[in-house]
């Protein structure tokens, strides 16, 4: 039973580059999720997918971001241009609404985060 | 808006003792799931304990209990018996409903750290 992993796990990049992160999520969860968290913060909702469909997406989310799940399976986040403001842990997270696959609470599991650096 | 609130920035426990992580809730929902999550310097947020606002007992798993007191709003972690392996970052969570899925909304964490 293998979790939720992501994809790099740590990226330094310069302002005014692009980023790209991967997440896999459990393989039977039909639900992705992508959170931010800032040093010393709890983390925050980015947006959500439900198999390949991008349901709901955060204020926080500007226009320099962008989300995919092509085919309801793994998903992308990049981040255009990317600013300072921007270093953050990106964290990942998956769910089921299946109740054998993800139980009656529908628990999101996390994947280990991508600690993102911009200089 | 859901709000989640974790008033103990920093917590030190000796080794072995019980502790309590605090955490209020503020909610206009009656039907409502509250979670904690671990995350070790790692950066992994690990699931712990959940509450359903309906449940009738207090949640428990292993040395993890959530003591949930629906009419003061308010859902804190107890782990008894603390070994060094639970040092890290603890956060309280609610599940908001939107768009027929959900999403958590975090309280800004507790640093539980244990000595030996």
């Amino acid at each position: 039973d293998t979790g939720v992993s992501q994809d790099p796990r740590h990226k330094i990049t310069k302002r005014g580059q692009n980023v790209t992160f991967r997440c896999d999520p459990i393989s039977e969860h039909n639900r992705l999720y992508w959170y931010r968290q800032t040093l010393g913060q709890g983390p925050e909702f980015l947006t959500y997918f439900q198999n390949e469909a991008q349901l709901e997406k955060s204020r926080l989310l500007s226009d320099r971001f962008s989300a995919e799940r092509p085919k309801g399976s793994f998903s992308t986040l990049e981040i255009q241009r990317t600013e300072q403001g921007d270093s953050a842990m990106y964290l990942c997270a998956s769910s089921s609404t299946d109740l054998l696959a993800g139980g009656p609470r529908e628990t999101q599991y996390f994947g280990p985060g991508t600690r993102l650096l911009v200089l | 808006a859901q709000k989640i609130t974790q008033t103990q920035p920093g917590m030190f426990v000796q080794e072995k003792e019980a502790v309590t992580l605090d955490c209020t809730y503020d909610t206009s929902d009656q039907s409502y799931g509250l979670f904690w999550y671990k995350q070790p310097s790692s950066g992994e947020m690990i699931f712990l304990i959940y509450q359903g606002s309906y449940d009738e007992q207090n949640a428990t798993e292993g040395r993890y209990s959530l003591n949930f007191q629906k009419a003061r709003k308010s859902a804190n972690l107890v782990i008894s018996a603390s070994q060094l392996g639970d040092s890290a970052m603890y956060f309280c969570a609610m599940r908001e409903y939107f768009q027929g899925a959900q999403k958590l909304v975090f309280g800004q964490g507790t640093r539980l750290t244990i000595n030996p």
